[in-house]
């Protein structure tokens, strides 16, 4: 199985940079995702860690190191709409009956920003 | 582009009731979820299917039924609601020949049950 942890909730300040830490313990891994979920709508996708190393997208990075089971997304010059929650989540490496794309998801983290 | 679209996005139902949600996309996915969400829990699966006419049981099955007679249309069917099964339901599909396999997200349905 997997067990992914993140913390409940962040707080931060417009302007400023927060980092979401996300820590996975699996018995195989193929890639890790960042997931964005503002208050009542739909995740959306924000990011995909694959290989070791820093991804960079604009104003968000996620970072991934698979021999630690450890990843985070970067969030810089926080705007008031990237308050919501973000959902990071580990896709197993081996198809379980034939499944394709088994996404295992952490319990999110709620992010907050103050003026 | 409409993306996936899931009917009803309220409900409210009795214990006992059944019920079915619908899941439609247009972006000729072959593989297709449903999920349940609860507070702190995170998503969790409930089905998938791999293919028109192909379903299988995710983490957490019980209580529901899926059919996919249609490769755009996922059904989640509750026979007899619990109020355990008061949650938010999300539908997402996905392409089977991107490396990413990005799974794209319906709006979701509230569905309380008293």
């Amino acid at each position: 199985g997997q067990n992914i942890d993140q913390p409940t909730e962040m707080t931060a300040t417009e302007g400023a940079i927060v980092q979401i830490n996300c820590t996975y313990q699996t018995s195989g891994f193929n890639g890790l995702f960042w997931y964005q979920q503002h208050a009542g709508e739909a995740p959306t996708f924000l990011s995909y860690n694959v290989l070791d190393g820093l991804e960079e997208k604009g104003r968000f990075s996620s970072f991934l190191s698979r021999s630690k089971g450890y990843s985070y997304l970067l969030l810089k010059e926080l705007q008031m709409k990237d308050s919501a929650s973000y959902l990071c989540a580990v896709r197993d490496r081996l198809p379980r009956n034939n499944a394709g794309n088994m996404l295992t998801f952490g319990g999110g983290t709620r992010l907050m920003v103050k003026p | 582009n409409a993306g996936v679209t899931q009917t009803p996005k309220f409900r409210v139902l009795k214990t006992g009731q059944s019920m079915t949600l619908l899941c439609a996309q247009d972006m000729n996915h072959e593989y297709m979820y449903w999920y349940r969400q609860d507070p702190g829990m995170g998503l969790r699966l409930i089905h998938y299917s791999v293919g028109e006419g192909t379903t299988a049981k995710g983490e957490v099955p019980d209580g529901y039924n899926v059919s996919r007679l249609k490769k755009q249309n996922f059904l989640l069917g509750l026979e007899s609601a619990a109020p355990s099964q008061t949650s938010v339901y999300f539908c997402a599909s996905s392409y089977e020949l991107e490396a990413k396999n990005i799974q794209y997200f319906g709006a979701g349905t509230r569905l309380s049950v008293l």
